[in-house]
């Protein structure tokens, strides 16, 4: 099993860009969850889902969209970045356990 | 919205030493857990404890869930240069579709 894996692992983008990241777990996890972490902080919850078709937002959504279209995949929107979206993104699964991270995305926005 | 309070915000020890770090909340979570960071990685989950009073190991770690169910407790006992990295503590609350809170972290650094 492969686990969590997230594509890029780095990128930077310029004012107004679009982008999506991309999250995938091969673990048949129901849950999966989207989250930013910025410098010296916790990780804060965007947004998240239960189910393939089911999603909803988190703590700190805006600016953001998602889908789930299959179990395996999260994608995670930027429709128009800010500098404020600077940060390092991480996707997670879970099912009976606990939260199972990926390794992450770190994002610049300049 | 609401992040856990962790302290210290960082420690710098002596390898062998004995490390204590806790974490509180204003709200009563069910489930408390411990993660570390290392760098440019994902938290990796160390200890979960489900049940208010509970003490819990994990090799040289040892985790409490604070009899309030507002606070936990982590130790590592005898550090080693690997134990170095950032500790966040998580709270949940039951029927929240497992929806983690962290704590800010404590970085932890360890001097030979």
């Amino acid at each position: 099993n492969a686990g969590v894996t997230q594509t890029p692992k780095f990128r930077i983008l310029k004012i107004g860009q679009s982008m999506t990241l991309q999250c995938t777990q091969d673990m048949n996890h129901n849950y999966m969850y989207w989250y930013r972490q910025d410098p010296g902080m916790g990780l804060k919850l965007i947004y998240y889902s239960v189910g393939a078709g089911i999603t909803d937002k988190g703590e700190v959504p805006n600016g953001y969209n998602v889908s789930r279209s299959t179990t395996e995949d999260f994608p995670l929107r930027l429709e128009l970045a800010a500098p404020s979206q600077t940060s390092v993104y991480f996707c997670a699964s879970k099912e009976q356990g606990e939260q199972y991270f990926g390794p992450g995305t770190r994002l610049t926005v300049t | 919205g609401q992040q856990l309070n962790q302290s210290p915000q960082s420690m710098f020890i002596q390898e062998g030493e004995d490390v204590s770090m806790n974490c509180t909340s204003s709200s009563i979570f069910n489930t408390w857990l411990w993660y570390k960071q290392e760098p440019g990685e994902g938290p990796v989950l160390l200890i979960a404890l489900y049940k208010a009073g509970e003490l819990t190991s994990n090799g040289r770690l040892t985790a409490q869930f604070g009899i309030t169910r507002k606070d936990s407790f982590l130790n590592i006992s005898a550090s080693i240069p690997s134990d170095v990295g950032i500790y966040f503590c998580a709270g949940r609350m039951t029927g929240t579709a497992s929806k983690l809170t962290f704590g800010t972290g404590t970085r932890l650094q360890v001097t030979l």
